[in-house]
């Protein structure tokens, strides 16, 4: 079944430490996409990437950084430089990002990450 | 820039009421505009869409139509079961620029039996 993987489901960070979120996705998007979701509120978009090599900043994108070294791969690493990171984050993808009725994003299981 | 307002939760309904979710956008040209829903600890499903005026998306009872005039998007359905209890988002999208989604704050439904 064709889909976006995320993983883990749950993941701890020690004070001071990097972790990467997986996105993987086997729908052949070329968009990709990292959304922060903290509790009461929106989507916010952290980073997304139009295309292989090529990403661009959302509206929270400090303290984190990204690779789009694979079409189905989108992998977001929460920096040490992020002081506030306990939230649940969502992956996305979609064909491209001209979002029409035909182009719909299409969203992960997400990952729950929290500080120790 | 642009946004999206939805109104705030939690709503409570009776199972079989009827269900109105207000939604209202500001944007700075013609977005295509979307519901989607989030059960507990997943992520979010497209429940429905509309890209131009007066368009009006459905999907499992729900129900919005696209108001230029107003711009607005609310979200209805005439009868909740309560496995419809999630939260709700409300988002648009421009064709220029970012082209991203733009979320509101999300509106969570309990139906009780």
């Amino acid at each position: 079944d064709g889909g976006i993987t995320q993983s883990p489901k749950y993941l701890f960070r020690k004070e001071g430490q990097n972790v990467t979120l997986s996105c993987e996705q086997n729908l052949n998007h070329d968009a990709m996409y990292w959304y922060r979701q903290d509790p009461g509120q929106g989507l916010r978009l952290i980073y997304y990437s139009q295309i292989v090599n090529d990403f661009q900043k959302g509206d929270i994108a400090e303290g984190y950084s990204v690779s789009r070294e694979k079409k189905e791969s989108f992998p977001l690493t929460v920096t040490s430089a992020q002081k506030n990171p306990t939230a649940f984050y969502l992956c996305a993808s979609s064909t491209g990002t001209v979002l029409s009725a035909k182009n719909i994003q299409y969203f992960g299981a997400g990952t729950r990450l929290s500080v120790l | 820039g642009d946004s999206v307002t939805q109104m705030e939760g939690p709503v409570t309904l009776s199972e079989e009421a009827c269900l109105t979710i207000n939604c209202t956008y500001t944007a700075t040209g013609y977005p295509s505009l979307f519901w989607y829903v989030q059960y507990p600890g997943e992520g979010l499903q497209l429940l429905l869409k509309a890209t131009k005026a007066d368009d009006k998306g459905s999907n499992k009872g729900f129900e919005a139509t696209y108001r230029k005039e107003t711009t607005s998007f609310h979200l209805e359905k005439g009868s909740v079961q309560v496995s419809d209890s999630a939260v709700y988002f409300c988002a648009l999208s421009l064709h220029t620029g970012r082209r991203a989604l733009t979320f509101g704050s999300g509106t969570r439904l309990q139906v009780q039996p």
